[in-house]
């Protein structure tokens, strides 16, 4: 069974500043997706970023970029110049080929202005 | 726009009643779909997975004859909430997968209050 966790239930940084979410997973599966997801309060799953596991380049998205650490199973999501509009609960979510999406716990992240 | 559209938004019944819940592919073929249920201040939890044409595949712990599924065509599956209680309240979101591209494209959920 495929386990995503988040250890930070909740984050907070200052306008402007950067932020790093973590996020582990536990798999056999070499081939996967993972993916970081945005739901502000309107509860809509956004979509911020995705990585295939076989690139080993890290995904970038504007100002979201992601630290992906295959061996290691790690996941971070970096968000930089944070945007008031960036406070929301992001879950980080895996997602083995052509198989169904598991999320982590959420980490509810607040911008401060 | 969207691409998945579920409906209805937000949905209050009398406890013993069924509701259901629409999940629609707009502009492709969704041969696999997925039904989520959070509770507030939670992740999504997996309850089902619906394909097209063959019995719903459920997550253990889910009642399937509590969640009745269906995914008549491919483009449209349903969620029935059946003789809802209050502890059924809660929020249901659907997603669907675009076999062309692989990507998974989630509605905007139902929030089922059961009084």
């Amino acid at each position: 069974a495929q386990t995503v966790t988040q250890s930070q239930p909740e984050m907070s940084v200052q306008e402007a500043e950067t932020v790093t979410l973590s996020c582990t997973y536990d798999t056999s599966e070499n081939n996967y997706y993972l993916f970081w997801y945005k739901q502000p309060p309107s509860r809509q799953m956004i979509l911020v970023i995705r990585q295939e596991a076989y690139k080993q380049q890290n995904a970038t998205e504007n100002r979201f970029s992601v630290n992906f650490q295959k061996a290691a199973k790690s996941f971070s999501l970096k968000i930089s110049d944070s945007q008031l509009g960036d406070t929301a609960m992001y879950f980080c979510a895996f997602m083995p080929l052509n198989n169904d999406m598991r999320f982590g716990a959420g980490t509810r992240l607040t911008v401060k202005p | 726009g969207a691409v998945v559209s579920q409906h209805p938004s937000r949905v209050i019944c009398k406890s013993g009643t069924s509701v259901k819940i629409e999940c629609r592919s707009l502009d492709f073929q969704a041969t696999t779909m997925f039904w989520y249920r959070q509770f507030p201040k939670q992740s999504l939890m997996l309850m089902a997975t619906s394909n097209e044409g063959s019995k719903a595949t459920y997550e253990q712990g889910v009642e399937k004859d509590k969640f009745l599924i269906n995914h008549a065509s491919l483009t449209l599956s349903t969620l029935t909430v059946t003789s809802a209680h209050p502890e059924d309240s809660s929020f249901y979101i659907c997603s669907a997968r675009d076999p062309m591209i692989g990507k998974l494209f989630f509605g905007s959920g139902t929030q089922l209050s059961v009084l």
